[in-house]
């Protein structure tokens, strides 16, 4: 079966300071693969998706990047948060390839910036 | 592109009791997929149901299931024999096929069952 990881599942950073927040599935190859935020109280944002290794398609400008370094992870950055920035971050998997449907979430990361 | 709407913020219903949550969607697509999730206190997002939109019977998931109104364009979820642990916020969610399918969702409505 599949599953997927997020970490750390909790980050309080200062305003200024860089990110990385990490999204590894297991049990699947090749997958499509999200990032999105939520904002309390609001809905979900899509930040960020992946078809591949090295593709990634942003959806939002602002001070954030992903990446994807091997075909079952990808990563979130930043070189330097805004208070803006906090927030739910949540990590989906979908099969690849044409006909895909369902998106299954990660556990989230709660990212506070002060 | 593809919008959801959500129009209920809000619902309470007792436990054991049914409750319907209403969503309405626009695309231009032929082919999609709708879906509802749920998101308890935890905020981990769960799959409760999804409905293919070429698929006329509505979904069933135990006591989850949806009313498709394709020409509508509505697709509202039925919660039967309510449970505590219903308790949490129900998104409602589109896409296409074909590409990286990127979900739309709307804002949620957060639903409390009573004891």
């Amino acid at each position: 079966s599949q599953t997927i990881h997020q970490w750390p599942a909790t980050l309080v950073q200062p305003v200024g300071s860089p990110l990385s927040l990490e999204c590894t599935v297991e049990g699947t190859s090749n997958p499509n693969l999200y990032w999105y935020r939520q904002a309390a109280g609001r809905g979900l944002q899509l930040l960020f998706y992946s078809v591949g290794i090295g593709q990634i398609s942003s959806e939002v400008p602002q001070n954030l990047s992903a990446s994807r370094p091997q075909d079952r992870q990808f990563i979130l950055s930043s070189k330097k948060l805004l208070l803006s920035d906090s927030g739910f971050y949540l990590c989906a998997w979908s099969t690849g390839g044409a006909g895909t449907d369902t998106q299954y979430f990660g556990p989230g990361t709660r990212l506070t910036v002060l | 592109a593809q919008t959801v709407t959500q129009s209920q913020p809000e619902m309470s219903v007792q436990e054991a009791e049914t409750v319907t949550l209403s969503c309405t969607y626009d695309t231009s697509e032929n082919n999609y997929y709708l879906f509802w999730y749920k998101q308890p206190p935890s905020r981990q997002m769960i799959l409760v149901i999804r409905q293919e939109a070429y698929k006329q019977q509505n979904a069933t998931e135990n006591r989850f299931s949806v009313n498709f109104q394709k020409a509508a364009k509505s697709f509202s979820l039925k919660i039967s024999d309510s449970q505590l642990g219903d308790t949490a916020m129900y998104f409602c969610a589109a896409n296409s096929q074909g590409g990286s399918e990127k979900l739309v969702f709307g804002k949620g409505t957060k639903l409390t069952v009573n004891p």
